[in-house]
């Protein structure tokens, strides 16, 4: 069974902070990594896909994937009100080429 | 370039009747997925369609089925309605395999 595991939180953060958001998946062969963000009652919004190692940065957000770890997280820099959403990871496992695995989301606030 | 469309945004069904839900990806685009999500049980995959062909299948009863056309568009039926089956359904189109996938804004399905 794939998993993919997040804090569900809530997670808090004050306006401008860093918030970090962090995931962990189970199956070694996973190729492919996701950051969907979704608003209450809206659908999920895709932000960041990561494939390789390291890091990669894209305005605020930054991916950052270790395969070794089986550990995936987002970096959102400078917060605003309007990043106070839902976090999903997702992750397509080693077989099955477009099956999205994702996490139960974390739950965030930023606070003006 | 257009999003993903899917269609009727809310249905209200009762338990037995049987239900048909429509999805057009992003133009250019051959893959679709469908995925339930659901408060307890946060998104699931569904199936996903390629080139009119059924390339994969999560774990849920016969009772959802779906197919595409030639056009790439998308329909997911579920018979036999149960209470259970009440849920928001999200389909989602990508261009290449294990690659980003594009979500539409969903169908939200209640079952009474």
């Amino acid at each position: 069974q794939k998993e993919v595991e997040q804090n569900s939180g809530p997670l808090s953060v004050p306006e401008g902070a860093i918030a970090s958001l962090n995931c962990t998946y189970s199956d070694r062969g996973s190729q492919s990594f996701f950051w969907y963000r979704q608003y209450s009652g809206k659908s999920p919004e895709l932000i960041m896909f990561i494939y390789s190692n390291g890091d990669k940065e894209d305005g605020r957000f930054t991916a950052q994937l270790n395969k070794a770890s089986q550990y995936v997280s987002l970096l959102i820099r400078d917060s605003q009100p309007s990043d106070s959403a839902t976090y999903l990871c997702a992750v397509i496992g080693g077989t099955g080429a477009n099956n999205l695995f994702f996490g139960t989301g974390t739950r965030l606030t930023v606070i003006p | 370039k257009a999003g993903v469309t899917q269609t009727p945004r809310y249905l209200i069904k009762t338990r037995g009747q049987q239900v048909t839900l429509s999805c057009s990806p992003i133009s250019g685009h051959r893959s679709v997925s469908w995925y339930q999500q659901t408060p307890g049980q946060g998104l699931q995959f569904l199936f996903e369609y390629f080139s009119e062909t059924q390339r994969n299948k999560g774990n849920f009863p016969g009772r959802f089925s779906g197919r595409q056309f030639s056009n790439s568009r998308s329909e997911m039926n579920v018979s036999t309605l149960e209470l259970g089956d009440s849920a928001l359904y999200l389909c989602a189109s990508s261009l290449e395999d294990r690659g980003e996938q594009y979500f539409g804004p969903g169908t939200r399905l209640t079952v009474t």
